[in-house]
């Protein structure tokens, strides 16, 4: 079965400090990938999607980035975090193609202090 | 840009009884497909039902079912029986046939009472 993990579960980190989140996908190949952000009280943000290694979308200007240089390896970073950085992060997969839910990670909660 | 309304920030429900969730949605395609997901308090988001927009019959999973109305662009979920375990977060979420990313609303946060 496919399995979907995302670490760390818990972070904290210094304004202008890099991040580093990542997630892979287990048991399956060629996923699409998902980051997604949660703020406190509201819905997801897409930040970025994937359809292949190398291939990344950018939803939303940020000082965020996503790289994905595996097939199964999906990597959230930043160089210098800010104060509005802080939030929930969620990791997802879908079957390539666009007929299927997204699969979600357990999360990653980020506070920058 | 598809757009995902959930007007109802807080829902309560006694155990037992009925509850409906609202969603409604913007959008200039003809097919697409329509989720519910859970938030429990662990946070991790788990899928409760789906609908594809071409299929007029209504989606029921248990004690799960949504009314889809295509014409009005609304999708609210119905949890009968509700039980405690069933208190969380739910998100109303869209998905273009088109494009590659999915869509949710801001959520309601659903509590049970015993």
């Amino acid at each position: 079965s496919q399995t979907i993990h995302q670490w760390p579960a818990t972070l904290v980190q210094p304004v202008g400090s890099p991040l580093s989140l990542e997630c892979t996908v287990e048991g399956t190949s060629n996923p699409n990938l998902y980051w997604y952000r949660q703020a406190a009280g509201r819905g997801l943000q897409l930040l970025f999607y994937s359809v292949g290694i190398g291939q990344i979308s950018s939803e939303v200007p940020q000082n965020l980035s996503a790289s994905r240089p595996q097939d199964r390896q999906f990597i959230l970073s930043s160089k210098k975090l800010l104060l509005s950085d802080s939030g929930f992060y969620l990791c997802a997969w879908s079957v390539r193609g666009l007929t299927g839910e997204l699969f979600f990670g357990e999360g990653s909660r980020l506070t920058v202090l | 840009a598809q757009t995902v309304t959930q007007s109802q920030p807080e829902m309560s429900v006694q155990e037992a009884e009925t509850v409906t969730l609202s969603c409604t949605y913007d959008t200039s395609e003809s097919d697409y497909y329509l989720f519910w997901y859970k938030q429990p308090p662990s946070r991790q988001m788990i899928l409760v039902i789906r609908q594809e927009a071409y299929k007029q019959q209504n989606a029921t999973e248990n004690r799960f079912s949504v009314n889809f109305q295509k014409a009005a662009k609304s999708f609210s979920l119905k949890i009968s029986d509700s039980q405690l375990g069933d208190a969380a977060m739910y998100f109303c979420a869209y998905r273009s046939v088109s494009n590659n990313d999915m869509r949710f609303g801001a959520g309601t946060r659903l509590t049970v009472k015993p």
